[in-house]
């Protein structure tokens, strides 16, 4: 099984402030083929059901601002929020689709206010 | 809109069995993989089993393998998980996510309010 840990478990930030999200996969996660790194991030706010943000890595899901951006390759990634906002305090997850059996995602970053 | 919801949720007792429903709209079922994920309380997402579009494929964490079983049935547009010989450690709220493609195995694009299955005595 491909294992994701993300850093921190937490942060608080500032609003209007820069949040940064870490993501390790202990594989990599990069198809050679096509040079497509297999991860996704979700949103998960207080009492509702995930929604995705970003795929492949970078691609930003439609609708998504565009103060969440994703980088990263091979085993390491990030997400980044450039510009807090309050509507922004939710708990985090990536998610590996390299290896489907099974699919795997971290054990999630809560982000608040501080 | 895509909608998906899920119900058949509750308390069981451990060894007690449950069948979750997942009533997809606004796309063509079908033509797409689903998957159940769950989250126990307090705790982060765990995939659980995984079905094809055409559902001549299926999918489960080692968890679940052997006491779950997903199915679907395009004509009345649900998708299932039956769950038998439960255990406390199955209690989490239980989510239906849509992947993007027919064969799945990849990321998902929707995911349901989700259903909670408290298992106890």
């Amino acid at each position: 099984d491909i294992v994701m840990t993300q850093s921190p478990d937490s942060l608080a930030v500032s609003l209007g402030e820069r949040a940064t999200i870490n993501c390790k996969s202990s594989q990599s996660v990069l198809y050679s083929s096509n040079n497509k790194n297999y991860l996704a991030w979700y949103q998960q706010k207080p009492g509702q059901p995930p929604k995705l943000l970003i795929y492949w890595a970078s691609t930003r899901e439609s609708g998504v601002p565009d103060r969440f951006s994703g980088s990263g390759s091979g085993t390491e990634f990030t997400l980044t929020i450039s510009s807090l906002q309050a509507e922004d305090v939710a708990v985090y997850y990536c998610q590996q689709y390299y290896n489907t059996l099974p699919l795997t995602f971290g054990g999630g970053t809560k982000v608040e206010i501080k | 809109e895509v909608q998906l919801l899920e119900s058949g949720g509750g308390l069981v007792r451990p060894g007690g069995s449950l069948r979750l429903s997942c009533a997809p709209s606004g796309f063509t079922f079908s033509n797409y993989a689903m998957s159940w994920v769950r989250q126990a309380p307090g705790e982060g997402l765990e995939w659980v089993s995984s079905i094809s579009g055409s559902g001549g494929r299926t999918y489960y964490a080692d968890s679940v393998k052997g006491r779950f079983t997903i199915s679907r049935d395009d004509s009345k547009n649900t998708l299932y998980l039956e769950m038998n010989s439960l255990r406390d450690e199955d209690t989490a709220v239980y989510y239906c996510a849509k992947f993007v493609t027919l064969s799945g195995g990849d990321y998902f694009d929707y995911w349901g309010q989700g259903t909670l299955v408290t298992v106890s005595s």
